[in-house]
């Protein structure tokens, strides 16, 4: 069975405030995703990896920095958290590029900024 | 980025009844998947379809890659009360994934 899984279930932080959502996978994916998720506006895809320290800009970057040091794990980084910020975050992964691509999410970790 | 225009955006049906949602593009895609997303939680993967016309079934479910590749169906046959959540289709172009903006089903016992 894949297994995405995210640090935190549940995270409170206030403005202004250096947040890290981490993601670990166990099915040794290439690629490797974040996404936010809010009411009426579906899936919005932050950053993504291809690979160790490789990321590319998604649909909505600003505010967000990612790192991915080992492949298993990548992470999603606030600099300074803002309200605006508060959302449903979603972390997924998918093998390299090939005619079975199937990506899979992690159960989600829902940020609350004050 | 690209969006899915998925419908119905919701549904309430008796349980037992049968349901369907389908998801259409403008652009073809070379992977259908479809989710079902509980509350509070990350979506589960349902059912993967890989080549056009592929009809694939999963228990109660059954979806279908449509032939032109721009489009999708998912069924549920016989609902029942935990089939409630959300149901989200997903294509896939390269090695990026799009979505659709999910049905929400709802079934009365």
């Amino acid at each position: 069975d894949v297994k995405v899984t995210q640090s935190s279930r549940y995270l409170v932080k206030r403005t202004g405030e250096k947040v890290f959502l981490e993601c670990v996978q166990d099915m040794d994916h290439e690629n490797m995703f974040w996404y936010r998720q809010d009411p009426g506006l579906g899936l919005r895809l932050i950053y993504f990896s291809y690979d160790v320290k490789m990321k590319e800009k998604g649909d909505i970057p600003e505010g967000y920095s990612v790192s991915r040091e080992k492949k298993e794990r990548f992470s999603l980084i606030l600099e300074s958290a803002s309200t605006n910020q508060t959302s449903m975050y979603l972390c997924a992964s998918s093998p390299r590029s090939g005619p079975k691509e199937t990506q899979y999410f992690g159960p989600g970790t829902r940020l609350l900024v004050l | 980025g690209q969006q899915l225009n998925q419908s119905p955006q919701s549904m309430f049906i008796q349980e037992g009844e049968d349901v369907s949602m389908n998801c259409t593009s403008s652009s073809i895609f070379n992977t259908w998947l479809w989710y079902k997303q509980d509350p509070g939680e990350g979506p589960v993967l349902l059912i993967a379809l890989y080549k056009a016309g592929e009809l694939t079934s999963n228990g109660r479910l059954t979806a279908q890659f449509g032939i032109t590749r721009k489009d999708s169906f998912l069924n549920i046959s016989a609902s029942i009360p935990s089939d409630v959540g959300i149901y989200f289709c997903a294509g896939r172009i390269g090695n990026q994934f799009y979505f659709g903006t999910g049905t929400s089903l709802t079934v009365i016992p």
